[in-house]
This record gives structure tokens, C-alpha cells and sequence, in this order.
């Protein structure tokens, strides 16, 4: 089954509210990385947190993580139009060596729509 | 600094063909990962190579296969296609230091299988 698993599949807000995301996930993990993509195209990098951090900021996203919980959550601030998209989590699992194997396991995302 | 890129852009092809796809990392960046996303469905890993040797394989057949070249740069194989391979290739590379970090995505490749 996949590692990372999005909650809710789908929410609406209007422009301006905040949009949460939750994120679960089962095995130990090297570091947790959250995307973006709209409409099928490819994956837009947004954060990423390593296991032994518990927030992390970058403009207007927060993103918590809770290894004890083995849960993550995403939360976007003053959402705009054009944050409409999926939002997945990716939880990396393997060696956490550059030179080792490791990969991301993702959900089937959250799909987020900000209405004007 | 470029992103990744992939090419092509779209590709179709009928069942039973063979389909090579092409990814190049950020420059500087030493690892390449393939990933398979099915429509309504988050990527699944496919293989993940490091210094033109392969590190991991995800549950895919062995009609896959995939190689990197001396530049970092990679394809994929995909042999006797089948109507359910249809769907985006997505390769990511990253920079491999002590530690693993982020993982930047293509644009991806829409494959469609006839």
C-alpha cells in the first residue's frame, strides 16, 4: 500500500482562507517532502522536512511533522486562485546517503481548489 | 539554472512496441529517479540510479529497465508495451551530499498505448 496517505482527497475554500492537509504515514523515514502539481504535469518541489525537524516554514506554507505520530501536515496561508492543484506528501524511505537507495512513496494527494 | 528536463513531451504508441524516454538531471545533480503516474494516481517509483549504477527497483516487470550515462543523464526502457502502461513518466534528480535532500521533478512524459 502506498507510504504516504493525504487527508482529505479533496477540499474547497475561498480565497483568502487557510487550506489544512494532513499527511500519514507507516515506516521510519529519512525526511518528508511535500509537492504541488497542476493538472497532471509534473511535480513542483515546495518543502522539505527532515526527521529530527518538527516545523519548517517557507512563505506562506507551514508544514509540521510528528514522527511519533508518523504524521505530517501541510497548511497554506491566505490561499490564492492559483494555489488550486494536488498537493501530495512523500515520505523517503531507504538510505539516507546520497549514494545508497532510497525513494519517495506518495498517496494519491489532496486535491485542493481556491475559489475566487 | 535549467530544471530537469525530459523528452519527448508525448508519445503514442500501440501495444507490443518498445519505448525509450530521456531525462536530464540539474546540473551538478548525480542522482536520477524514474517514477510512473497513473491517471488519478500519485507516482510510483520505478528505479533510482546513482554514479550510472542502479541503487533501487520498485515492483515494477522486468519489461522496464533503465540506464545513466556518464553526463547523469538517463533513459528508460520499456519493452512489449501494454495498454495499462499507459500514463506520465515523471524523472526526478537531487543532489547527493551526506544526506538525501530534495528531490526536483520533470515535466514528465505522457506515454499512451494504443
Amino acid at each position: 500500500s502506498q507510504q504516504g496517505e493525504e487527508d482529505p482527497q479533496a477540499l474547497s475554500i475561498q480565497e483568502g482562507e487557510n487550506a489544512t492537509m494532513n499527511c500519514s504515514y507507516k515506516t521510519s523515514i529519512n525526511n518528508l517532502q511535500w509537492y504541488r502539481q497542476n493538472s497532471g504535469r509534473g511535480l513542483v518541489h515546495l518543502i522539505l522536512i527532515r526527521s529530527n525537524e518538527r516545523e519548517k516554514h517557507s512563505g506562506r506554507l507551514r508544514v509540521t511533522l510528528d514522527t511519533s505520530k508518523k504524521s505530517s501536515s501541510l497548511l497554506i496561508t491566505a490561499s490564492r486562485a492559483a494555489d488550486t492543484a494536488s498537493y501530495f506528501c512523500a515520505p523517503l524511505t531507504g538510505s539516507n546517503s546520497g549514494a545508497g537507495s532510497y525513494q519517495l512513496t506518495f498517496g494519491k494527494g489532496t486535491k485542493l481548489s481556491v475559489i475566487p | 539554472d535549467a530544471g530537469v528536463t525530459q523528452s519527448p513531451t508525448h508519445l503514442i504508441k500501440t501495444r507490443g512496441q518498445h519505448v525509450t524516454l530521456r531525462c536530464s538531471p540539474i546540473s551538478g545533480h548525480k542522482s536520477v529517479s524514474w517514477y510512473q503516474q497513473v491517471l488519478g494516481q500519485g507516482p510510483q517509483f520505478i528505479f533510482q540510479y546513482y554514479e550510472k549504477e542502479e541503487r533501487g527497483r520498485g515492483n515494477f516487470p522486468d519489461r522496464f529497465s533503465a540506464r545513466q550515462f556518464p553526463n547523469y543523464s538517463s533513459e528508460l526502457n520499456v519493452n512489449a508495451l501494454l495498454l495499462g502502461d499507459s500514463a506520465l513518466y515523471l524523472c526526478a534528480s537531487s543532489y547527493t551530499g551526506v544526506r538525501v535532500g530534495e528531490q526536483y521533478f520533470g515535466p514528465g512524459t505522457r506515454l499512451t498505448v494504443t
